[in-house]
């Protein structure tokens, strides 16, 4: 199974500031139809998982632009410019390329 | 408004069967793939299992795989994860998630708790 490696495990912040979480894979998510399927999620506390990012830099509809995805083959990050309240709680990445398809083990971001 | 609404959550006995349903509404349900995620107590998501738009194809975890099966009735609406010899590793909450681009839309989970 693929693993997806997240730093930090936590990452306090002041609001205002910006928050960057990597997210490593164990093997290359490019897809044989050419599409990296990476994608971020943010879980706030008592609240079901919100899809942010999908394949790797597409934001869903609604999410501000202060999210930012990028990265290529095994490497990724997720920056957050201006840390405003609402970003707070646990930020996942997945895997959907490779079968099955895997999460990270989450980042928590949180304030300083 | 898109939602997806579990129910049939509970405690169970390990070895026991169980069936989560998901209602959903807001969206044509027949066009869209449908997964399962879980999440245990205190800990990271867990991707289950996915269903496509007529029923005929399905893909699981290996964790569960030949345990647990999904289906869906497009007439209802409604998706649905059959549970059977469970064990306590699959105490967690369960939330269906619709697929398009990325798991979009998540319901409120449910709750299974598997103990004697």
């Amino acid at each position: 199974d693929v693993v997806l490696t997240q730093t930090p495990v936590a990452q306090p912040v002041t609001l205002g500031d910006q928050a960057s979480i990597s997210c490593r894979s164990s093997q290359s998510l490019v897809h044989s139809n050419g599409n990296t399927y990476l994608e971020w999620y943010l879980q706030k506390p008592g609240q079901s998982p919100q899809l942010l990012i999908y394949k790797v830099s597409n934001r869903f509809s609604g999410v501000p632009d202060r999210f930012i995805g990028s990265g290529s083959g095994s490497d990724f990050t997720l920056k957050i410019s201006r840390v405003e309240p609402e970003d707070l709680g646990v930020y996942y990445c997945f895997q959907a390329t490779h079968d099955p398809y895997t999460f990270g083990a989450g980042t928590k971001l949180e304030l300083k | 408004e898109v939602q997806l609404v579990e129910s049939g959550g509970s405690l169970v006995q390990p070895g026991g069967s169980l069936k989560l349903s998901c209602v959903a509404s807001g969206f044509t349900f027949s066009n869209y793939w449908m997964d399962w995620v879980r999440q245990t107590p205190g800990k990271s998501l867990e991707w289950i299992g996915e269903i496509n738009t007529d029923g005929s194809k399905t893909n699981y975890a290996p964790s569960i795989k030949d345990r647990f099966t999904i289906s869906r009735d497009n007439a209802k609406s409604t998706l649905y994860l059959q549970m059977s010899n469970v064990k306590s590793d699959d105490t967690a909450i369960y939330y269906c998630t619709r697929i398009e681009e990325g798991f979009d839309y998540w319901g409120q989970g449910v709750m299974v708790t598997v103990s004697s």
